[in-house]
């Protein structure tokens, strides 16, 4: 029973590409996030989306940006690859209220740039 | 700002040890704290969160807003229990924004 899916779960591009990383819910979710989890710095938020069209910035934005055209699909983009954004992407997405706020994640895609 | 602390990257006891996982917290208002569980090559997974107040698979935490924590604890480790442990915080309400520590791997040895 997926329920968030992250387009792929490996990734080699090369410095100064465009890379786009895809992520779909299908639990009608508003709130949607992106991540990077790297060893010994743990998760750190990039952007969320609290709704359709609304990004806000997380703690390491730079470099990233984020569409949000549809409620169940949040897309983060590198406009200019770089090696020190070789990582591990996690997506996830989570109710803005309710009795379970539980943020729920996909499988991650591990990013690297030669 | 919001801030999560996790002290310990890595913790190993032996089975049936009691094990104590610290968080500490920063935050203005009156968050929600979570605690989320990777197993090996599993995805990351919520585990328990403070409002709930409910034990899950034998652990539980609890929020101390005086010292502003939220310590996860569990009396008699199983070796099941080895994964990376990660304490969370939102800031409820209005403020959606959803803050990881770097994490704890616990071991337990047998």
């Amino acid at each position: 029973d997926v329920k968030v899916t992250q387009s792929s779960r490996y990734l080699v591009k090369r410095t100064g590409e465009k890379v786009f990383l895809e992520c779909v819910q299908d639990m009608d979710h508003e709130n949607m996030f992106w991540y990077r989890q790297d060893p010994g710095l743990g998760l750190r938020l990039i952007y969320f989306s609290y709704d359709v069209k609304m990004k806000e910035k997380g703690d390491i934005p730079e470099g990233y940006s984020v569409s949000r055209e549809k409620k169940e699909r949040f897309s983060l983009i590198l406009e200019s690859a770089s090696t020190n954004q070789t990582s591990m992407y996690l997506c996830a997405s989570s109710l803005a209220s309710g009795d379970s706020t539980e943020a729920f994640f996909g499988q991650g895609t591990r990013l690297t740039v030669v | 700002a919001q801030r999560v602390t996790q002290p310990e990257k890595l913790l190993s006891v032996f089975k049936g040890a009691p094990v104590e996982l610290k968080c500490n917290y920063s935050y203005s208002g009156s968050p929600e704290l979570f605690w989320y569980v990777q197993y090996s090559r599993q995805r990351l997974q919520l585990l328990l969160r403070h409002i709930s107040r409910e034990s899950i698979k034998g652990f539980t935490a609890d929020l101390n807003k005086g010292e502003t924590s939220f310590h996860l604890k569990k009396p008699f480790a199983q070796e099941e229990d080895s994964a990376m442990y990660y304490c969370a915080l939102s800031g409820g309400g209005s403020n959606y924004k959803l803050t990881f520590g770097k994490g704890t791997l616990l071991t337990v040895n047998p």
